[in-house]
């Protein structure tokens, strides 16, 4: 059963800083695995999906990185904005359900 | 695009009634899946439809939920009769593909349900 954990539960940064979110999976036979967005009291919002064939995706100030075989995702966030605040969530195709399994998360903080 | 809509946003009600949580999935999405949200379980995956068809309910808690959905642009979620431990965030989502795709997701505002 395909397992997603996400270190540090919590981070709290000051305004311009530059910071990693760390996302691993129990099984590397992923499919994809796409990063989220959640603002308290509302939905998911996606921010990036990268396949299992490629190393890397970049947004903006976001670029989310796979190793596939070690089973890690990491996500970097550049010169980080109190707006960032929220919790980010990685999540992880794979099986044969089709279904998304979700790390529980990354309280991130940005102090202005 | 109004993205995926659901209703209602809250819902308060009592141990026993009916609750039916309603989604609009995002136009010209074939792919609907139900997943709840809670503090001691995180997210998780009720049920998933394809092209209007349910592929995999394995994730329904138990008899008391069932979903449906008729058409490409509505689905149902019915909790009966409600339980105080279904208290949760009911989030609906929607993505483009064939069954055997595993493309992006699009997430709904989530419906958050109280029973008392």
């Amino acid at each position: 059963k395909q397992e997603v954990t996400q270190i540090p539960a919590a981070l709290s940064v000051p305004e311009g800083e530059n910071l990693v979110l760390n996302c691993s999976f129990t099984d590397s036979a992923i499919y994809n695995l796409q990063w989220f967005r959640q603002d308290p009291g509302k939905g998911l919002t996606s921010l990036l999906l990268i396949q299992s064939s490629q190393r890397e995706q970049t947004s903006g100030r976001l670029n989310a990185s796979l190793d596939k075989s070690s089973g890690r995702s990491t996500l970097y966030i550049a010169a980080s904005q109190p707006g960032d605040s929220a919790t980010y969530l990685c999540a992880v195709h794979s099986g044969s359900a089709r279904q998304l399994t979700f790390g529980s998360g990354t309280q991130l903080t940005v102090l202005p | 695009d109004a993205g995926v809509i659901q209703s209602p946003r809250h819902e308060v009600t009592e141990m026993g009634q009916e609750v039916t949580l309603r989604c609009k999935p995002i136009s010209g999405h074939n792919s609907l899946f139900w997943y709840r949200q809670t503090m001691m379980r995180g997210l998780e995956l009720l049920i998933y439809f394809n092209n209007n068809v349910p592929i995999d309910d394995s994730g329904m808690p138990e008899d008391r939920f069932s979903a449906k959905m008729p058409n490409a642009s509505f689905s149902t979620l019915k909790i009966q009769p409600s339980e105080p431990r279904d208290s949760a965030v009911y989030f609906c989502a929607s993505s483009f593909g064939d069954r055997g795709s595993y493309n992006e997701q699009f997430f709904g505002p989530g419906t958050r349900l109280t029973v008392l």
